[in-house]
């Protein structure tokens, strides 16, 4: 069965300096990976994903993410956080050929001044 | 371009009582899933249609959940009864493409909020 290990409850980054919010992931086969983000009474909104090619991923409002198959991680990073960057993160995985997405239990993010 | 809608946003229901919940996906999505979203945790898949087709219903408890969407688009989700433990934020996502293997992204509603007293 495949599954996703988000082993941080939270992280607490200054504003400006870079932060890393980490993902481990099982799966069978080969991944598909997602990082999403949701903000307080929102849905779940898409930030990026690995599908295949380069390791390093490019998202949305500046955020990137690695995928590293000997450690099975996909950890979500940015150079210079925002406060506005606040907020709880999903990693998920999918398996090739599979339907299902299955998510970690989610990082709150704290940006402060 | 229109994102997920759902309603209700916040329900609150005593137990035993039945509830629904609506969804509406973005325009050309063949694929809709629901999620239940407990407090503390992440998302779990109760069910994903491929236009009205059911592909996995596995983690829908069936005694008293059901799920239809009888021409494509829409989609209603129903308890009936409900039980304390069911109290989550339940989220409709759509996505464009074919579900198995599919590597597209999933667009995600706002989530109905609902309270079992």
């Amino acid at each position: 069965a495949q599954s996703v290990a988000q082993p941080e409850d939270q992280v607490n980054v200054a504003e400006g300096n870079p932060l890393t919010v980490k993902c481990t992931y099982s799966v069978s086969g080969n991944p598909y990976l997602f990082w999403y983000v949701q903000y307080p009474n929102r849905g779940l909104q898409f930030l990026l994903k690995y599908i295949t090619g380069d390791n390093l991923v490019k998202g949305s409002y500046g955020f990137e993410a690695e995928f590293n198959k000997s450690q099975t991680s996909f950890h979500l990073k940015k150079p210079s956080a925002l406060v506005s960057d606040s907020a709880l993160y999903f990693c998920a995985v999918r398996e090739r050929g599979g339907n299902k997405l299955t998510f970690g239990t989610g990082t709150q993010l704290k940006v402060e001044l | 371009e229109a994102g997920v809608a759902q309603s209700p946003r916040y329900k609150i229901i005593e137990k035993r009582q039945s509830v629904a919940f609506w969804c509406n996906p973005i325009s050309g999505h063949a694929t809709l899933y629901w999620y239940q979203q407990i407090l503390g945790q992440g998302p779990k898949l109760l069910i994903q249609f491929q236009n009205n087709g059911v592909v996995d219903d596995s983690q829908l408890p069936k005694d008293r959940f059901s799920a239809e969407r009888l021409k494509g688009v829409d989609s209603t989700l129903k308890i009936q009864p409900a039980k304390l433990e069911d109290s989550a934020v339940y989220l409709c996502a759509s996505s464009l493409g074919p579900s198995g293997g599919g590597t597209y992204e999933q667009y995600f509603g706002p989530g109905t909020r609902l309270t079992v007293t």
